[in-house]
């Protein structure tokens, strides 16, 4: 069975551009949240998906935004790139909210920004 | 709110000991909670997770974590370190209403030969 997986791994990107990450869950996981990992903060959440709609978001500016597909894909933009948004973005699939179930991570894509 | 406190962002072990690496928890409700493993440039894998069927939990590669409510404890233990035990460790509590997991600040181990 096909872990989680994330595209592109590395990105470098300079200051007032966009970007946007990839990341396709395990084969029957409606569930997908996004994290971002930084030496500072720590892991954060950024928002979670469930069947194509936004259900839950994190205490981040509106230029991060995500949307999911039918086929449970799901795609982060990041407008208006700063510095600050230098970071290990981690993408995790679960079959449903995470409650008691198991989050599954995918490698993560590391943004920097110039 | 719920929160989670990992005590020690760096515990150094040799190889053979024993690996403690701390836990305390905030939470209004019983909790779900979850350690994860990240070796460098990976993302997070399960170790073992809480969900009130047992206190004592068994995970994979040898690690166990007792969940103890009167100390709002989840402490990861492994009897005998190996170097490929050498990562960061993260302890997490899940937020159902948010649908999301909170972490502590992370737990990097060292395991020297």
């Amino acid at each position: 069975k096909a872990g989680v997986t994330q595209t592109p791994r590395y990105l470098i990107k300079t200051r007032g551009q966009q970007v946007t990450l990839s990341c396709s869950p395990i084969s029957g996981h409606r569930s997908v949240s996004w994290y971002q990992q930084t030496p500072g903060q720590g892991l954060q959440f950024l928002f979670e998906y469930f069947s194509e709609t936004q259900r839950n978001k994190g205490n981040f500016p509106g230029r991060f935004s995500g949307r999911q597909f039918s086929n449970s894909r799901s795609e982060m933009n990041v407008s208006t790139l700063e510095l600050g948004d230098s970071a290990l973005y981690l993408c995790a699939s679960s079959v449903t909210t995470v409650g008691d179930t198991e989050a599954f991570f995918g490698q993560g894509t590391r943004l920097t920004v110039v | 709110a719920q929160s989670v406190t990992q005590l020690g962002s760096h515990v150094s072990v040799s190889e053979g000991a024993l690996v403690l690496l701390r836990c305390n928890y905030s939470s209004s409700v019983p909790p779900y909670l979850f350690w994860y493993v990240q070796y460098p440039n990976q993302g997070l894998q399960l170790l073992l997770k809480y969900t009130s069927a047992a206190t004592l939990v068994k995970g994979i590669n040898g690690f166990e974590a007792e969940f103890k409510k009167s100390e709002t404890s989840f402490h990861l233990t492994k009897p005998s370190a190996h170097m490929s035990d050498a990562a960061e460790y993260f302890c997490a509590v899940s937020d159902e209403s948010r649908g999301k997991l909170i972490f502590g600040q992370g737990t990097e181990l060292s395991v020297k030969p």
